[in-house]
């Protein structure tokens, strides 16, 4: 089946360090791959996304790249601010065997000054 | 703000009870989908309607139910309400119902908290 495996958190860093979020997928087929983030208190927002292999999504800083070869999707940041700290969700959508978007367990992310 | 909308923001009930949930998704968007959040489950999919029809259903309980309306706007419907209900409920919305070949991304309202008492 279609699933999606993220590392375990709490993920804490300093200001400016270098961020990695683990992903790896278990799909059929050929999935959409995401990135959403959690603030405190609110909604799940879009962060990035990659449609097919070798694609790169990027946004606010942050980017992770579709591999095919080793089914992973993993996020990263160059240099972190404090405002980043929020929990992080991989999720995979696969047109091929339904609708849904399927999540990761999340990561917590919290940095500090 | 993604403009998708929930209301209510939150909703405290006992057991037993039952309770509608209502989204209304971005402007344009025909796809309404539902998922609960707890924290023994992580993120799980409900139930998705496009253009008012039932598309697909996730891990839904026979307790619950859904509808989509001509307007677009969504209302989901938890009855008998257990202890184990308590969760966050977001609504996502998007432009297609991905059963094409075009997958489009999903944009979620900010939630309603539910606690069953």
């Amino acid at each position: 089946g279609n699933s999606v495996t993220q590392m375990e958190g709490p993920v804490t860093l300093s200001e400016e360090a270098f961020l990695t979020i683990n992903c790896t997928y278990t799909a059929t087929g050929y999935p959409s791959l995401f990135w959403y983030v959690q603030y405190p208190g609110e909604g799940l927002q879009l962060l990035l996304k990659a449609t097919k292999a070798d694609d790169k999504g990027s946004n606010k800083g942050f980017e992770a790249t579709y591999r095919k070869e080793t089914t992973s999707f993993h996020l990263e940041k160059g240099s972190v601010q404090v405002s980043d700290s929020a929990v992080y969700f991989c999720a995979l959508l696969n047109n091929q065997a339904g609708t849904a978007l399927i999540f990761g367990k999340g990561t917590t992310l919290s940095v500090s000054s | 703000d993604s403009g998708v909308t929930q209301t209510p923001k939150h909703l405290i009930t006992a057991t037993g009870q039952r309770v509608t949930l209502r989204c209304s998704p971005r402007s344009g968007d025909l796809s309404v989908y539902w998922y609960q959040q707890s924290l023994d489950q992580g993120l799980q999919f409900l139930i998705h309607y496009y253009n008012g029809e039932e598309r697909a259903k996730g891990n839904i309980l026979e307790r619950f139910s859904a509808q989509q309306f001509p307007d677009l706007h969504s209302e989901l419907n938890l009855s008998s309400l257990e202890l184990g209900d308590s969760a966050l409920y977001f609504c996502a919305s998007s432009v297609a119902d991905s059963g094409g070949t075009l997958i489009h991304e999903q944009y979620f309202g900010p939630g309603t908290r539910l606690t069953v008492t």
